[in-house]
């Protein structure tokens, strides 16, 4: 089946930096994708939706400024958490669209904010 | 707005007894469902998913999903757990087949005993 790539699964960084996760479709072109948080326990919360060559449309309550996501070409998609900070420490997913509109979910990123 | 109910947080059977996991809707509308099953440190793997038609719906590694529209149902079964099944399971429901609406359960971590 088709294929994405996050990178990196898990990253550690100090409170104020910058971190990028990365986005792959490793095996179609996804105009489409889809960065979700979630929270131990709770289900996968719907952050933004990345269009390729285009800006994101972020949902109701999250901060474009600090989750800024790019999706400069049809088989990367970005999330740089900026200036983060401990309680933005989750489990970031992807997902990318394929033509025929299923989903497709990355492995995920664990992000801790110490 | 649509939602999705996940009334056990977890679940424990026994290996080789059957499974049932409990997912209710709210929309609206027909609503598309769907659930997907997360091993530890994974991403989403999607198991089966409903649209239209024959409401007993067949997926992969074994599962099937009754569509129950007078209960707002979509409960997932499996005849025979193994203990490779041992994962979180998510229920979604959607607007359209085309995925970017979902609204995901909290999930259901299933334990399997031996």
């Amino acid at each position: 089946g088709a294929v994405v790539s996050q990178h990196p699964s898990r990253v550690i960084c100090k409170s104020g930096t910058s971190v990028k996760i990365e986005c792959r479709s490793l095996d179609f072109q996804a105009t489409t994708m889809f960065w979700y948080r979630q929270f131990p326990k709770q289900s996968l919360m719907l952050m933004a939706t990345s269009n390729e060559g285009s800006k994101a449309t972020y949902e109701q309550g999250v901060e474009k400024d600090k989750f800024l996501i790019n999706h400069a070409s049809l088989t990367l998609s970005t999330l740089t958490v900026t200036s983060a900070h401990p309680e933005d420490s989750s489990f970031y997913i992807c997902s990318a669209a394929r033509g025929t509109g299923e989903l497709f979910f990355g492995e995920g990123s664990r992000l801790t904010v110490l | 707005a649509q939602s999705v109910t996940q009334p056990d947080i977890h679940i424990t059977v026994s290996e080789g007894a059957s499974l049932e996991l409990r997912c209710n809707y709210s929309y609206g509308a027909t609503p598309y469902l769907f659930w997907y099953v997360q091993s530890p440190g994974q991403g989403l793997q999607l198991l089966l998913k409903y649209f239209s038609g024959d409401t007993l719906v067949q997926g992969i590694k074994g599962f099937e999903a009754e569509f129950k529209r007078s209960q707002s149902s979509f409960n997932l079964r499996k005849p025979s757990v193994h203990w490779s099944d041992a994962a979180e399971y998510f229920c979604a429901v959607g607007a359209n087949s085309g995925y970017s609406t979902l609204t995901f359960g909290k999930g259901t971590m299933l334990l399997v005993s031996p």
